[in-house]
């Protein structure tokens, strides 16, 4: 049962416009949603992260945007870099006892100089 | 370190065979988390420990995995019997504690093959 669906797969965007990231969950048990960065080999590092009290959260370039009537969230990256190519994970920690995160399947993005 | 450590980096071996794959969180990090990724997908979760117990199992696959963590430290996931849908990048994470605002911080992850 995926809890957290994420879109686009795959993402293009020239350098220095604006890339979009779409996540969407489907129950309320989650109180914090971050987004990880992974580059080939690495582990995911954390990005930037929102709770559903707030619905705007920025850092640098980075901005998370949260609907928490339409359970959606997303990435903004404004003034994308080529060095911003990776793979992007959204996710939602649940609120029980482990506080578990539930990931999104991953966005491929591609940033050309 | 500085970081969550998972060894080995690499790991291939023959399927039935058994696999031990470790990781060394932060320290003074009391909760410590297993997940799974399989090529091109996100990660899923395995196990949860709060210190050297583990109150969440609920992602285990099978009765062919299974965990320790040993003095609230370094922990060790176990799988019998490989089978080659076990191919993937096993990631471990810890934090400081199972709380609020308390991320999560990944290793670099084990990427087992099973031939």
């Amino acid at each position: 049962q995926q809890q957290v669906k994420q879109s686009p797969q795959s993402l293009i965007v020239q350098k220095g416009g604006i890339s979009i990231i779409n996540c969407a969950y489907e129950n309320t048990a989650f109180d914090y949603f971050p987004w990880y960065q992974q580059f080939p080999g690495k582990g995911p590092a954390l990005l930037i992260a929102i709770r559903p009290d707030v619905s705007e959260k920025k850092e640098g370039r980075f901005t998370i945007s949260f609907n928490k009537s339409a359970k959606q969230f997303s990435l903004h990256i404004m003034d994308s870099q080529p060095g911003d190519s990776a793979t992007y994970f959204c996710a939602a920690r649940r609120m029980d006892s482990s506080y578990k995160l539930i990931f999104g399947s991953g966005t491929r993005l591609l940033v050309r100089p | 370190g500085a970081g969550v450590s998972q060894s080995p980096s690499n790991k291939v071996t023959e399927k039935g065979k058994d696999v031990e794959l470790r990781c060394d969180p932060i320290s003074g990090h009391t909760a410590l988390y297993w997940y799974r990724q399989s090529l091109g997908q996100g990660l899923e979760f395995l196990i949860y420990f709060q210190g050297n117990s583990a109150p969440d199992k609920s992602g285990l696959p099978s009765d062919r995995f299974s965990a320790e963590r040993t003095g609230g430290s370094v922990s060790t996931l176990t799988i019998q019997r490989t089978q080659q849908e076990d191919s993937a990048v096993y990631l471990c994470a810890s934090s400081l504690q199972s709380l609020s605002n308390q991320p999560q911080h990944f290793g670099d992850g084990t990427r087992l093959s099973i031939l």
